[in-house]
């Protein structure tokens, strides 16, 4: 079982649509949570952090954390072409950071 | 520095050659990662170090892969008699430390990577 799991898409939305981003992980030790979003031939940038669980929001994107499921989300709202792009999710064990493989977004104007 | 650095951007070397990448983490960033991302891939974990010492070397993909960390700040991974299969990016990231501690949790910044082409 992989550490942390994602469903690798592609997640097509139309534009002004909300895309809907998950991640399961295996640890639950595990402490920090991170959504990273990274563009076509580019590093990954971090877009969220969560810790605790609950919703967090930060202007159109909310991360959404679960630890009794294990599962931690991304929501988009209003979504734009220009958030186009493979969203990683990343996993704080306290011991390593493991990533997902990453979630492909395509949104249609 | 503001931010991570890496070093090259980009190499295109012939098989066989050694090349050297270097990376300077953010200042004050005790632990630092390296990856590798081949095209259209995850990230491939390859080392993690904390200060100078390597905790996890499980990621390095064969004995031809090294790498080292001197006073606490710059990595350099080095990549001996290089392979076409070795060409990738290779990404870089550093963290305040690592896990979490009495001052909260961490987050792990990537540098804009080093593209390596091996021909």
């Amino acid at each position: 079982q992989k550490e942390v799991e994602q469903n690798s898409g592609p997640l097509s939305v139309p534009e002004g649509a909300i895309a809907s981003l998950n991640c399961t992980y295996s640890d639950r030790g595990s402490q920090s949570f991170f959504w990273y979003r990274q563009y076509s031939g580019k590093s990954p940038e971090l877009i969220m952090s969560i810790y605790s669980n609950g919703d967090k929001e930060d202007g159109r994107f909310t991360a959404q954390l679960n630890k009794a499921s294990q599962y931690v989300s991304l929501l988009i709202r209003d979504s734009q072409p220009s958030d186009s792009a493979t969203y990683l999710c990343a996993v704080d064990t306290g011991n390593q950071f493991y990533f997902g493989t990453g979630t492909s977004l395509t949104v249609i104007p | 520095g503001a931010g991570v650095s890496q070093s090259p951007s980009n190499k295109v070397t012939e098989k066989g050659k050694d090349v050297e990448l270097r990376c300077d983490p953010i200042s004050g960033h005790t632990a630092l990662y390296w990856y590798r991302q081949s095209l259209g891939q995850g990230l491939e974990f390859l080392i993690y170090f904390q200060g100078n010492s390597a905790p996890d070397k499980s990621g390095l993909p064969s004995d031809r892969f090294s790498a080292e960390r001197t006073g606490g700040s710059v990595s350099t991974l080095t990549i001996q008699r290089t392979q076409q299969e070795d060409s990738a990016v290779y990404l870089c990231a550093s963290s305040q430390r690592q896990g979490r501690d009495v001052f909260g949790p961490s987050t792990i910044y990537f540098g804009e990577g080093s593209w390596l082409t091996v021909v």
